[in-house]
């Protein structure tokens, strides 16, 4: 069965820094194209990052230059690296698996998601 | 960036009854729109991608179109199970990805 499951989320100060993880089984991270997709209170998903099966990677402006996508293939699991987070960084944080087409990529595979609250 | 902007923000709906739910993008996106559905506390879940094509295991009901900028997703006869938050993708233009605001779906 093709799963993603996070973990890393947690309360955390502004200015702080967070690790998420997400582990996958049914299907190999680094074959695919995967993405970091959160989801503040009562909003629409917002893309925040993805790293490529050839390993580039891509940021939202909003977290470019704090936040770091990266994988480890021995482990077949996704991480984002967190720092210098802000009150509007609070959200829900979807581990995502994407389809590729021609033009771009849409998500076929969610993870359960992991909950990031930065406040004092 | 390309602004997905979904109406409306609620659909009341009675349990049989057909829903219509439109996505509006500020840009053509050509077809490459995806829908998804979101239920409280869930991750979303894909429904609909090239604007028009069935993900796996998708009943029959749903059904996407449109091209351009102006898409539609219908649910052709309401299941109890269809109620919760829709909303559309594009990826036309990527990095980044956008979605729309979402349109809640409730009973009637």
């Amino acid at each position: 069965e093709v799963q993603l499951v996070e973990s890393g989320g947690g309360l955390i100060q502004p200015g702080g820094s967070l690790r998420l993880s997400c582990a996958a089984s049914g299907f190999t991270v680094s074959s695919n194209y995967m993405s970091w997709v959160r989801q503040a209170p009562g909003k629409g998903p917002e893309w925040v990052s993805v790293i490529y099966s050839g390993g580039s990677t891509y940021y939202a402006d909003s977290v470019k230059g704090r936040f770091t996508i990266s994988r480890d293939n021995s482990k077949n699991t996704l991480h984002l690296q967190m720092n210098s987070l802000r009150a509007e960084d609070t959200a829900v944080y979807y581990c995502a698996r994407d389809r590729i087409a021609a033009a771009g990529t849409w998500v076929d595979v969610w993870g359960q998601g992991t909950t990031v609250t930065v406040s004092s | 960036e390309i602004v997905m902007t979904q109406s409306p923000a609620t659909l009341s709906v009675s349990p049989g009854e057909r829903a219509t739910l439109s996505c509006r993008a500020s840009q053509s996106v050509r077809s490459n729109l995806a829908w998804y559905q979101q239920k409280p506390g869930q991750a979303p879940r894909l429904l609909i991608y090239g604007a028009s094509t069935r993900a796996t295991g998708i009943p029959a009901r749903f059904s996407g179109s449109g091209s351009g900028t102006e898409f539609t997703l219908t649910i052709s006869s309401l299941q109890s199970e269809d109620f919760a938050v829709y909303y559309c993708q594009q990826y036309n233009n990527w990095p980044p990805v956008t979605f729309g605001q979402g349109t809640r779906v409730d009973i009637k």
